[in-house]
């Protein structure tokens, strides 16, 4: 069956650096999206993109933050600058249809990313 | 804006028995998704059953059902002989349809023990 995937599976880095983190959606699908859960806290959206460009994105995804379509099968998601608070598992999920066509958005596993 | 709201955030059952966790949530449109999303500790975002809200019928996967009244904007889910694998946190989500706006929102979660 396929399913979306992710990597790294947990990232560490100093604040201040820039990380991005890698997704590879299911193949046939047109929607992305990234959500983020810091620990013990509920996920929440970011972003989601399509035909090459943000559809929506929440007040969490400021200019720290941004995405991309590299080529034919990645999605990335970048952070600039990291803070501390930006420690959480993030996850991107892709849909096949957006909108009214829309049904279930598939998961990937989540990156763990520790900003110390 | 929509809000969903899970006001257990720990239950516990026993091993074989039947447990519900509730969910309410709140939004001005007609049409929409609703989600229950399995979290284990690997913290992998799993779908569990998704109800069109312009069913009637409640959905049923396996030992998992819902009991989704539309009017109360209540969508409960109902895990019948419990097993230790069903040990978890549990999300409700809601998904609106009917325009660009597809992101999922989630409730804060119920943590589920499953007692040997």
């Amino acid at each position: 069956e396929p399913e979306v995937t992710q990597t790294p599976s947990h990232q560490v880095t100093q604040m201040g650096q820039e990380v991005i983190l890698r997704c590879v959606p299911i193949s046939n699908h047109l929607y992305f999206y990234w959500y983020r859960q810091i620990l013990g806290q509920k996920v929440e959206f970011l972003v989601s993109f399509y035909n090459n460009e943000i559809s929506e994105k929440s007040e969490i995804f400021d200019d720290q933050f941004s995405v991309e379509r590299p080529d034919g099968s990645n999605f990335t998601l970048k952070i600039r600058s990291t803070k501390l608070e930006d420690s959480a598992m993030y996850f991107c999920a892709s849909s096949e249809r957006g909108g009214q066509g829309a049904r279930e958005q598939y998961f990937g596993p989540g990156t763990r990313l520790t900003v110390t | 804006a929509q809000t969903v709201t899970q006001s257990q955030p720990e239950m516990s059952v026993q091993e074989a028995e039947t447990v519900t966790l509730s969910c309410t949530y709140d939004t001005s449109e007609s049409d929409y998704y609703l989600f229950w999303y399995k979290q284990p500790p690997s913290r992998q975002m799993i779908l569990v059953i998704r109800q069109e809200a312009y069913k009637q019928q409640n959905a049923t996967e396996n030992r998992f059902s819902v009991n989704f009244q539309k009017a109360a904007k209540s969508f409960s889910l109902k895990i019948s002989d419990s097993q230790l694998g069903d040990a978890a946190m549990y999300f409700c989500a809601y998904r609106n349809l009917m325009n660009r706006d597809d992101k999922i929102i989630f409730g804060k979660g119920t943590r589920l023990h499953i007692l040997p």
